[in-house]
């Protein structure tokens, strides 16, 4: 079974500039996530959605972050423009079970450096 | 709100020893407890999950144990060996209005010398 796929895996960008990550989930899998995290920490949700609908994205930066999950499968991810403290890497997952008691699959991210 | 805490932050082990790690966690809503295994330019995976109705879950030389009265639940690696060296993560899916939602906590970073 293929895994979650992302790309790019690595992306460097002068702030104020755009970037936009995508995401394929695991084939089948209803619910998909984008989380960032900073190095040394653990990743932080910013946006999920059920099938193509968004159930939290609470934490994400409206005003230069945006993402979307068209037909309910793959996902992009775009901020615009940057910051320096935008640098992270940026982690797609997947689950069958909208989080509820079931495992999430991650990609290997996206690994994003602002200078 | 959801918070999850994790200590120690940093563990180094001897090969063959044990290691131990501990979670916390606010919300009295959550039933699943996971640990996350983070190797260097990968994403999270996951080890091992326990559920509210059991105390403890063994798998090989992993477990986890759960004390729900306390609300934490802890990690134990026992015979560490150097591939166990990478950053772990708890994680409560917990229970937010509107869905479920993972928070992840700051993470362990376990090095196992030889």
């Amino acid at each position: 079974e293929a895994g979650v796929a992302q790309s790019p895996r690595y992306k460097i960008i002068e702030k104020r500039q755009s970037v936009a990550f995508w995401c394929n989930p695991i084939s089948g899998h209803a619910t998909l996530y984008w989380y960032q995290q900073i190095l040394g920490q653990g990743p932080k949700l910013l946006i999920q959605f059920q099938n193509n609908g968004v159930v939290d994205d609470s934490q994400l930066p409206k005003d230069r972050f945006s993402a979307e999950r068209l037909k309910g499968v793959d996902s992009t991810l775009k901020i615009q423009p940057a910051k320096l403290e935008d640098s992270a890497v940026y982690l797609c997952a997947s689950s069958s079970s909208r989080g509820l008691n079931g495992e999430l699959f991650f990609g290997e991210g996206s690994r994003l450096t602002v200078l | 709100g959801e918070n999850v805490e994790q200590h120690p932050s940093t563990l180094s082990v001897q090969e063959g020893d044990s290691a131990v790690i501990k979670c916390t966690y606010s919300d009295s809503a959550s039933n699943y407890f996971p640990w996350y295994k983070q190797e260097l330019g990968k994403g999270p995976q996951l080890i091992i999950d326990i559920r509210s109705n059991v105390g403890e879950k063994k798998d090989q030389r992993i477990a986890v144990t759960l004390n729900k009265t306390a609300k934490h639940f802890s990690l134990h690696i026992t015979e560490t060996q150097p591939e166990d060296s990478a950053v772990y993560f708890c994680a409560d899916p917990g229970a937010a209005t509107g869905g479920f939602k993972t928070i992840f906590g700051a993470g362990t970073r376990l090095f196992v010398k030889a």
